[in-house]
């Protein structure tokens, strides 16, 4: 593979269920970072972190945790999902940090019912 | 707070040169990007802005006056292909990206 994966494509939930959302990086890039897409408004940073074994705090980070146990995995986790987090997930990464460039993957959309 | 403003919405013709405006207000500035972003699909990267001026690369080029708060991406030549949704952000003074809603653009034959 080449560049970031998510998995899965597209998911429908029942509200109350547990989600995590796959995110994997070849690239050997230290920043990743998660955003929600709505219509009508911008990417929105949900999490980020910029090197293994570090997190931080987006914009909208309740109702979602993360971790950065290695490099290339990234996952995020919707511990007891709720409709408003109906939305397109998108996984970035960034080689040498928060000035670089972010790499998207293809997204993950996920419903909430 | 934070802002980014771009129009919602342009049209413009096959072979045609079109400039999609973005204005920001944001806590800082650590430079702004532009995306292209076809439906359904992830943003793709199209340019950095750090220092006024213009940048140009192939059919586009970016503008940026920090003094102003104000950038514009400037497509020619437009194919249609170029259909798709361009997005500007700006990174604040926490190194964090700061996402307009985007502007559609559509392309007539």
């Amino acid at each position: 593979i080449a560049g970031i994966t998510q998995a899965p494509t597209s998911q429908i939930l029942a509200a109350g269920r547990r989600m995590t959302l796959r995110c994997t990086q070849d690239m050997r890039h230290n920043a990743m970072y998660w955003y929600r897409q709505d219509l009508g408004l911008g990417l929105r940073l949900i999490h980020y972190s910029n090197t293994a074994g570090t997190t931080g705090k987006g914009e909208v980070p309740d109702g979602y945790s993360v971790s950065r146990a290695n490099t290339d995995d990234f996952p995020l986790t919707l511990a007891s999902a709720v409709p408003s987090q109906t939305s397109v997930y998108f996984c970035a990464s960034s080689d040498k940090g928060a000035t670089d460039t972010q790499y998207f993957g293809p997204g993950t959309r996920l419903t909430v019912l | 707070g934070q802002n980014i403003d771009q129009p919602t919405e342009m049209t413009a013709t096959e072979g045609a040169i079109v400039q999609i405006n973005c204005t920001y207000q944001t806590s800082g500035f650590n430079g702004l990007f532009w995306y292209q972003q076809h439906a359904g699909e992830a943003p793709t990267f199209l340019s950095y802005n750090v220092l006024d001026g213009l940048e140009e690369k192939g059919r586009f080029s970016s503008f940026l006056s920090r003094s102003k708060g104000y950038s514009y991406l400037l497509l020619k030549e437009l194919q249609m292909k170029d259909s798709a949704s361009y997005l500007c952000a700006v990174m604040d003074s926490n190194y964090q990206l700061i996402w307009g809603a985007g502007t559609k653009l559509i392309i007539k034959p």
